[in-house]
């Protein structure tokens, strides 16, 4: 998993502010860039993902940023909400999902 | 439709002794996958089953830790003998098609094993 870094390991904003986390990867194999949320006690649902031929994909308040050039992808939550605090999961794929540490993020009302 | 089904929640064993976990996938789902979630960390492969067959088993700590998917449809991951390293939330995902990086993985709750 060393070859999957996520950044900031936990984020704090406000109700209505924009949360980004950031994934770094090694692997030039990888062809799949999912961002996974998780909440206390339930498992990952994927929340977004993208394709390395575009190079942003936006889903209501969920942006992904691709950047191939920098081996880089992130997640952008607008308008976060005290609901979107979870444990966000970077994990590039290339056949195999490989995770990131995690990102908690806290939403304050 | 029905999510995927683990159990128990919660398990809690003193070291050297052994433990099974249960996971119903999603009707239909071929591939069956079980990763282990230390604390803080990021979920990690433990197996791979494409219906009732190993696809990928490279993490899998043979020594102690089996699985099995018969008659490709429900799973069994066995600790034994369990270890306090062990400690986890134990996850079974499912997905229809073999290749992971193509298909969403529906994750089960867990299965959160204490090893004391």
């Amino acid at each position: 998993q060393q070859q999957v870094k996520q950044s900031p390991q936990s984020l704090i904003v406000q109700k209505g502010g924009i949360s980004i986390i950031n994934c770094a990867y090694e692997n030039t194999a990888f062809d799949y860039f999912p961002w996974y949320q998780q909440f206390p006690g339930k498992g990952p649902a994927l929340l977004i993902a993208i394709r390395p031929d575009v190079s942003e994909k936006k889903e209501g308040r969920f942006t992904i940023s691709f950047n191939k050039s920098a081996k880089q992808f992130s997640l952008h939550i607008m308008d976060s909400q005290p609901g979107d605090s979870a444990t966000y999961f970077c994990a590039p794929s290339e056949g195999k999902l490989t995770f990131g540490q995690g990102t908690i993020l806290t939403v304050h009302p | 439709e029905a999510g995927v089904a683990q159990s128990p929640r919660y398990k809690i064993i003193e070291k050297r002794q052994s433990v099974a976990f249960w996971c119903n996938p999603i009707s239909g789902h071929a591939t069956l996958y079980w990763y282990q979630q230390i604390l803080g960390q990021g979920p990690k492969l433990l197996i791979q089953f494409q219906n009732n067959g190993v696809v990928d088993d490279s993490q899998l700590p043979k020594d102690r830790f089996s699985a099995e998917r018969l008659k490709g449809v429900d799973s069994t991951l066995k600790i034994q003998p369990a270890k306090l390293e062990d400690s986890a939330v134990y996850l079974c995902a499912s997905s229809l098609a073999h290749d992971s990086g193509a298909n969403v993985l529906t994750f089960g709750a867990g299965s959160r094993l204490t090893v004391l």
